[in-house]
């Protein structure tokens, strides 16, 4: 079946500091690929997406493109914030969307 | 709208009751999700509802795990006769075709 595999946390960076969180997936067809945020206390919120091949998803200075070619979905930021210390959720969505996978989470502690 | 609502926020149960959660989608989302989230693990999917119709129920569904979604809107899920290991925070999602799923805030079960 379908499944994402992302790097084990915790991180824990300085802020200002560069930010990779690697992921990859397993699937068959063609996935639409997702990161997620939980903040503390807070439910999951959507913070970038990509839909097909090359796509990058962008949002609040994060990026990820999506690889077929290595099944990969890595998020990056160059400057991180101490306000992004949260968990983060790499998904994928099957190419009828009838169901969403999740990876383990990767937790991030930013410090100032 | 303001978006997927889960009630109730919290829950605190004793071994071996019965208790029910319940979720509303946004509006014109036509699917719906139910996962378990245990502490440092990612989501698991539970089960998946197109309009009322139940489409698919994981596994770790067991049967005294039940979910509903009478008129294709709001959805129950019941847990009957619970467990310890019943102890996770409940999530629902919505969403409409093919785009990312929301996320409600969850409900976090106790079972003592």
């Amino acid at each position: 079946g379908d499944s994402v595999t992302q790097m084990e946390g915790p991180v824990t960076l300085s802020e200002e500091a560069f930010l990779t969180i690697n992921c990859t997936y397993t699937a068959t067809g063609y996935p639409s690929l997702f990161w997620y945020v939980q903040y503390p206390g807070e439910g999951l919120q959507l913070l970038l997406k990509a839909t097909k091949a090359d796509d990058k998803g962008s949002n609040k200075g994060f990026e990820a493109t999506y690889r077929k070619e290595t099944t990969s979905f890595h998020l990056e930021k160059g400057s991180v914030q101490v306000s992004d210390s949260a968990v983060y959720f790499c998904a994928l969505s099957d190419n009828y969307g009838q169901n969403f996978v999740f990876g383990p989470g990767t937790r991030l502690s930013v410090l100032p | 709208d303001t978006g997927v609502s889960q009630d109730p926020r919290h829950k605190i149960t004793k071994r071996g009751q019965n208790v029910t959660f319940r979720c509303d989608p946004i509006s014109e989302h036509n699917r719906l999700y139910w996962y378990r989230q245990t502490l440092g693990q990612g989501p698991e999917f539970l089960t998946y509802f197109q309009n009322e119709a139940q489409l698919e129920k994981s596994r770790l569904l067991s049967d005294r795990f039940s979910a509903e979604r009478p008129k294709g809107s709001f959805s129950t899920l019941e847990i009957q006769r619970t467990e310890q290991g019943d102890s996770a925070m409940y999530l629902c999602a919505s969403t409409d075709m093919n785009t990312e799923a929301f996320f409600g805030q969850g409900t976090r079960l106790t079972v003592v």
